[in-house]
């Protein structure tokens, strides 16, 4: 079936990096974006950022420019996320989710999401 | 960037009653990259809608989204126990690309 697995939890120092993988299967990896999306505890969903796995193009939310880098390898099918310099504030869950424009390229939306990454920040 | 708005905040029914959950955007979004999720406890979210009014692989049709312009509605006709929940409405610009969600709305059991 369609899914995607993200890599496990990580607790981090702040000043650090980390690197989330996003393993897809059971569709053609090159033909749907990678969103990845966060959600601190008790606060809503924020879009950091996408990326096109066929040509590497990538897009930044103005909050995680120079921050964050979205990277890919077809070859196993998975997606990225790194983000650095962290702090206390990047305490979260991080999904990633696919983006699909549906039939004719009319639309827009991600419709199957992974079951999240827990980072913890702290000292 | 657009900025959305939900209301309520929280929505407090009970199972069989009708649910109205309101979208509002900064400016005119268009209707086809309007989406709604729903999210539970401890889980990722789940499409529902998408295209401000097209349901989702297996979405039961008690619900259905509508709406252009800056104002969308998500209806639930008749509240079932599992549809406690948040639900974000969440649309996609594409110039310059971005994705915004909204506060969110609460579902929950009266």
């Amino acid at each position: 079936q369609v899914q995607l697995v993200q890599s496990g939890a990580e607790v981090k120092k702040p000043g650090a990096s980390v690197k989330v993988s996003c393993k897809a299967s059971g569709y053609t990896f090159t033909s749907y974006d990678i969103n990845w999306v966060r959600q601190a505890t008790g606060q809503g969903l924020e879009w950091m950022g996408w990326m096109n796995p066929n040509s590497g193009n990538t897009g930044y939310a103005q909050k995680f420019q120079g921050r964050v880098t979205m990277t890919r390898n077809t070859s196993i099918s998975t997606a990225y996320m790194e983000l650095s310099s962290l702090r206390s504030e990047d305490t979260a869950v991080y999904y990633c989710a696919r983006g699909d424009y549906g039939e004719r390229g009319y639309y827009y939306y991600m419709d199957v999401w992974g079951k999240g990454t827990t980072v913890t920040v702290s000292s | 960037e657009i900025v959305l708005t939900q209301s309520p905040g929280t929505l407090s029914l009970s199972p069989g009653e009708r649910a109205t959950l309101s979208c509002r955007a900064s400016q005119s979004v268009s209707s086809s990259y309007l989406a709604w999720y729903q999210q539970k406890p401890g889980q990722a979210p789940r499409l529902l809608i998408y295209g401000a009014s097209s349901r989702a692989t297996g979405i039961p049709d008690r619900f259905s989204g509508s709406g252009s312009g800056t104002d969308f509605t998500l209806t639930i006709s008749r509240l079932e126990p599992e549809d406690f929940a948040v639900y974000y409405c969440q649309q996609y610009g594409s110039s310059p690309r971005g994705i915004t969600f909204g506060p969110g709305t609460k579902v929950d059991i009266k």
